[in-house]
Formats: C-alpha cells, sequence, structure tokens
C-alpha cells in the first residue's frame, strides 16, 4: 500500500522558517518526480513545488521563488521542503504526493503551516 | 486569479448527470495532459482522471474526461450524495514551468 506521511508543520512567526518532511513507503521512491502542493484555508489547491528521481530538476511557482527549496533522499524514501521568509499568506496545509506537476497520483495528510505572530 | 477557470458550483440531482469545465490556455491544456481531483470534506484530494481521460484503478467508470483545445471536461453520471465534493482539473504550464490547478468546482447533489 502506498503511504505518504508528512511532518513538520506548526506555527511559525513571519520571516521565520520550517522544514516539512513526507515519509513514502509502498513503492520504488527513487522511481517518481514528487511534488509539494498547499492549500490555504477555506481556498483551492495551489501547485507549490516538483522534485524529479535525481533531485536534479526542481520546479517551483513563483510565490515561493528564493524562499522555499525542495529535496530529497532516496536512501530514507523522504521528500523535504524547506520554507524560509514565511509569510502569513503561506499559511496552508500543506500536502506531498506522488508525481509531477500534471497528474498527483498519491497524496499524503496534509500537515498544517500557520504563520503569525 | 487561477491560471485554470472552472465555474464555482454545479449541482444536480441523484442519478443525474453533471459536467465541470476547465478553461486555460495553449501553455497549459493545449499541449498538456489534464487530471482531475475530488476532495471530499476535511480529507486529502484524490486522482479520478490522467492523461485527459485516463482513470486509475478502483475509480468507477461514472467518471469521465475529455479535452479539446484549449478547455477540459470532467464528467460524473449517475449521481449519488456521496459524490458531493470538490473536483479540481489540473496540468502543467510550459511558459510558468510550474504545475496549475483550477480554481475548484464544488458539486451539490440536490
Amino acid at each position: 500500500e502506498v503511504q505518504l506521511v508528512e511532518s513538520g508543520g506548526g506555527v511559525v512567526q513571519p520571516g521565520g522558517s520550517l522544514r516539512l518532511s513526507c515519509a513514502v513507503s509502498g513503492f520504488t521512491f527513487r522511481s517518481f518526480w514528487m511534488s509539494w502542493v498547499r492549500q490555504a484555508p477555506g481556498k483551492g489547491l495551489e501547485w507549490v513545488a516538483n522534485i524529479d528521481q535525481d533531485g536534479n530538476k526542481k520546479y517551483f511557482v513563483d510565490s515561493v521563488k528564493g524562499r522555499f527549496t525542495i529535496s530529497r533522499d532516496n536512501a530514507k524514501n523522504s521528500l523535504y521542503l524547506q520554507m524560509s521568509s514565511l509569510r502569513p499568506e503561506d499559511t496552508a496545509v500543506y500536502y506531498c504526493g506522488r508525481g509531477s506537476g500534471t497528474s498527483v497520483d498519491n497524496w499524503g495528510q496534509g500537515t498544517l503551516v500557520t504563520v503569525s505572530s | 486569479q487561477s491560471v485554470l477557470t472552472q465555474p464555482p458550483s454545479v449541482s444536480a440531482a441523484p442519478g443525474q448527470k453533471v459536467t465541470i469545465s476547465c478553461s486555460g490556455s495553449s501553455s497549459n491544456i493545449g499541449n498538456n495532459f489534464v487530471s482531475w481531483y475530488q476532495q471530499l470534506p476535511g480529507t486529502a484530494p484524490k486522482l479520478l482522471i490522467y492523461d485527459n481521460y485516463e482513470r486509475p484503478s478502483g475509480i468507477p467508470d461514472r467518471f469521465s474526461g475529455s479535452k479539446s483545445g484549449t478547455s477540459a471536461t470532467l464528467g460524473i453520471t449517475g449521481l449519488q450524495t456521496g459524490d458531493e465534493a470538490d473536483y479540481y482539473c489540473g496540468t502543467w504550464d510550459t511558459s510558468l514551468s510550474a504545475g496549475v490547478f483550477g480554481g475548484g468546482t464544488k458539486l451539490t447533489v440536490l
């Protein structure tokens, strides 16, 4: 069974940093693109970033470029999202997903990030 | 303002059919595959359709997808109360080099 479990969410002050993790199991992690998608409270889905199988290709939505980085550790079956210079508008549930921007076929349960003073 | 445009809401009676549209441009829908997602209240999204019209295993054939030019459509037949959810289209935007979603459509089964 494919499983994705996010962790690392919490409350952080504006300008602060946070690192999200996504532990996966049930499939060959190193064979898939992976993505982060977020959803602000009461709002729609917003694609955030993705990374290729080797970690060489990375893409980001404009609003997080220069502030967020995406990485993976294929030996640990884990995906990461390092978030810095956080803003109130980054407040959202962050989902990790298997797949690239065209199709995410498995999703985690999400982790809530709240940016507030 | 989402890159992909969906109607905010649609509704239909149980047993009926509904379609949800998703409009984009040549840089996204026009030249890339479209996916559709269902998000039940309080849960993570679920993939319903990929590559414009393909269904993952376990998704009933009541759900269908199509694409024409720069628009895509999700069809749901034999509506059930359990289909009440938010539905999102998504694809890649070649000009933005980023994934994009529609704003979402809330389906109400009356």
